[in-house]
């Protein structure tokens, strides 16, 4: 099984800040790595998919990086809207994994 | 509108069964994998299944299988779990979710709105 080890756990930042977000994938899964975004009592909502590819709707703000092992989510100009959780997901191999989760606080 | 509904969910006793229910609007749904994906109260989200479009292919997270059977019904649009020797760690809110093929991957790319189960005497 593919292990994804997210980091950090939480991250505070002030609007206006460009903060980072990282994936470690156990082995190499080429580009299928994904991102969600999730707001509290809501259900997730992909953001970017394979690697780098922004979902429909998603703001330019939002960036993703990285193939193989090692994978990031930028989120540029931070918005009051984008304080939530975020995940990754790889979708490679079943059973498909999620990162443990980013809280990003203010 | 497209989207997902799931019901089904409720209170049930350890070693009890429930059958949740995702009906699906606004897409061709049987021209879709499909899936369910579970989130424990304040925890992350877990990945339980995938179903082919056509049925044909399903996949299962291991402490699932042989509990949990995924199906589905094309002609209602729907989407079913049937759980089965539920424990106390099944405690979850359920989502499905829509599993499309993006630029040679796949992702989680509508969900439904979640139903709540707890395993509990």
């Amino acid at each position: 099984d593919i292990q994804m080890t997210q980091s950090p756990s939480s991250l505070s930042a002030s609007v206006g800040d460009r903060v980072t977000i990282t994936c470690r994938a156990s082995q190499t899964m080429g580009f299928y790595l994904n991102w969600y975004q999730q707001k509290p009592g809501k259900a997730p909502k992909l953001l970017i998919y394979a690697a780098s590819t922004l979902q429909s709707g998603v703001p330019s703000r939002f960036s993703g990086y990285g193939s193989g092992t090692d994978f990031t989510l930028t989120i540029s100009n931070l918005q009051p809207d984008d304080f939530a959780t975020y995940f990754c997901h790889q979708s490679h191999s079943a059973p498909y994994t999620f990162g443990r989760g980013t809280k990003l606080e203010i | 509108e497209v989207q997902l509904v799931e019901s089904g969910g409720g209170l049930v006793q350890p070693g009890g069964s429930l059958r949740l229910s995702c009906a699906a609007s606004g897409f061709t749904f049987d021209s879709y994998w499909m899936a369910w994906v579970r989130q424990p109260p304040g925890k992350g989200l877990e990945w339980l299944a995938n179903l082919r479009s056509d049925s044909n292919e399903v996949y299962y997270l291991d402490s699932v299988r042989g509990r949990f059977f995924i199906s589905r019904d094309n002609a209602k649009n729907s989407l079913y779990l049937q759980m089965s020797t539920l424990r106390a760690e099944d405690t979850a809110v359920y989502y499905c979710a829509r599993l499309p093929w993006l630029h040679n991957a796949f992702a989680f790319d509508l969900w439904g709105q979640g139903t709540m189960v707890t395993v509990s005497s």
